[in-house]
């Protein structure tokens, strides 16, 4: 089962570079996520979608947009990298939505996105 | 806004010994989901256990239960028979009501030795 699927796994970037990161889910969920993981901290939203055509700001959603594609599709697009923004990248989804709650999410592997 | 607090940085454990790990959160909903990742230096988050806030009895799964005190907002993890495949970051992460927001601790580094 390959579960939630995130490319690439590893990037470096120069300040100022734009880059999108892809995510997908093969387990039909109707919620997904973005997530940061900074070196000796837990993981932080930058911005989730409850549904196809829906996302909503997290947590940390400066200097992020993302994109619904469609139900599978979830990416995350950084239009001017900057070094604060080097961290390691989770996506994840959950079945989470209307009439379901407490649904636990899945995650991905990561991306590794430095920026110099 | 929520927020989740490990206090533990760092633990050890001998292989086949108990631990406790420790959390807490603050937070003014009444009905809310808190839930126990695990991540191994692979970098994947795993599901370790969770628990509904209007349930009075703690959960369990296999070696690890939780006990999970509302009125002091404390959510701690035992890990019984520690192995070291158990070796990893542990995080707490609370839930709000609707579903939609996952808050984490900063992690507590754990280490089983044989």
């Amino acid at each position: 089962n390959a579960g939630v699927t995130q490319t690439p796994k590893f990037q470096v970037l120069k300040t100022g570079q734009s880059m999108t990161l892809q995510c997908a889910q093969d387990m039909n969920h109707n919620s997904m996520y973005w997530y940061r993981q900074d070196p000796g901290m837990g993981l932080r939203l930058i911005y989730y979608s409850a549904s196809e055509g829906t996302t909503d700001k997290g947590e940390v959603p400066n200097g992020y947009n993302v994109s619904r594609l469609n139900k599978r599709e979830f990416s995350l697009r950084l239009e001017s990298a900057a070094p604060s923004q080097t961290s390691v990248y989770f996506c994840a989804s959950s079945e989470a939505g209307w009439g379901k709650l407490n649904q636990p999410q899945h995650f991905g592997d990561g991306t590794r996105l430095s920026i110099l | 806004a929520q927020t989740v607090t490990q206090s533990q940085p760092e633990m050890s454990v001998q292989e086949a010994e108990t631990v406790t790990l420790s959390c807490t959160y603050d937070t003014s909903e009444n009905n809310y989901y808190l839930f126990w990742y695990k991540q191994p230096p692979s970098r994947q988050m795993i599901l370790v256990i969770r628990q509904e806030a209007y349930k009075q009895q703690n959960a369990t799964e296999n070696r690890f239960s939780v006990n999970f005190q509302k009125a002091a907002k404390s959510f701690s993890l035992k890990i019984s028979d520690s192995q070291l495949g158990d070796t990893a970051m542990y995080f707490c992460a609370f839930m709000n009501n609707a579903g939609n927001m996952l808050t984490f601790g900063g992690g507590t580094r754990l280490m089983v030795k044989p």
